[in-house]
């Protein structure tokens, strides 16, 4: 158990309906990444937050948003959902922000999400 | 810019036989390598870590990689598999600079064989 929770564990929505993933990290991280996982494109980088703030953009689409709060949970927003949008969505949390993607993070178990 | 190519993307073993799972990085300076495990419908647990600390890194499990800089490798060992090692592996890089984020590879899916 990597201290990292995902919540729903599965999500089965219809296109164009839009949905929330979220995510507490482990306990003393600031920082908390958010990854897609899909056959076709492997694991990707979404986007990371830091204390609250954005940190880093990865290959999000614009449908896609995120956010990080105070108590430092944050949430994956997905909206006007396409079939394509079907995928495994990992949350990562470390402990601060090192260069050079030094530091260790942690995986959730991650949303598996299928849009019918 | 930073860059993982995993040369395999299925290796098969027979139990109690060694395992090598193969790893090429590019990178612009001294990178950040990792590896991670994932096992069926499981999220990713690292495996080990090389920061320039020691070439040699030992992982979990009785894993380790070793890195070689003339030759970008970053290739991840097990003297004996085990018919629990049966996963999927991802070799990954830091992205560097002011970003955290890492670059995964496209995984090495290993079979163990009884």
């Amino acid at each position: 158990d990597s201290g990292v929770t995902q919540t729903p564990k599965h999500l089965i929505t219809a296109t164009g309906q839009r949905v929330t993933l979220r995510c507490s990290p482990r306990s003393g991280d600031l920082s908390v990444y958010w990854y897609q996982q899909s056959l076709d494109q492997g694991l990707q980088f979404l986007i990371q937050y830091y204390n609250g703030e954005e940190r880093a953009k990865g290959n999000i689409l614009e449908r896609f948003s995120a956010q990080q709060f105070p108590d430092l949970h944050s949430e994956l927003n997905l909206s006007s959902l396409e079939l394509g949008d079907s995928a495994l969505y990992f949350c990562a949390s470390s402990v601060g922000v090192a260069s050079g993607g030094q530091e260790t993070q942690y995986f959730g178990p991650g949303t598996r999400l299928l849009v019918l | 810019a930073q860059s993982v190519t995993q040369l395999d993307s299925h290796v098969s073993v027979s139990e109690g036989t060694p395992v090598l799972l193969r790893c090429n990085y590019s990178s612009s300076y001294s990178p950040s390598l990792f590896w991670y495990v994932q096992h069926p419908n499981k999220g990713l647990q690292l495996l080990l870590k090389y920061t320039s600390a020691a070439t040699l890194v030992k992982g979990i499990n009785g894993f380790e990689a070793e890195f070689k800089k003339s030759e970008t490798s970053f290739h991840l060992t097990k003297p004996s598999a085990h018919m629990s090692d049966a996963a999927e592996y991802f070799c990954v890089v830091g992205k560097g600079g002011s970003q955290g984020n890492l670059i995964f590879g496209k995984g090495t899916k290993l079979s163990v064989k009884p």
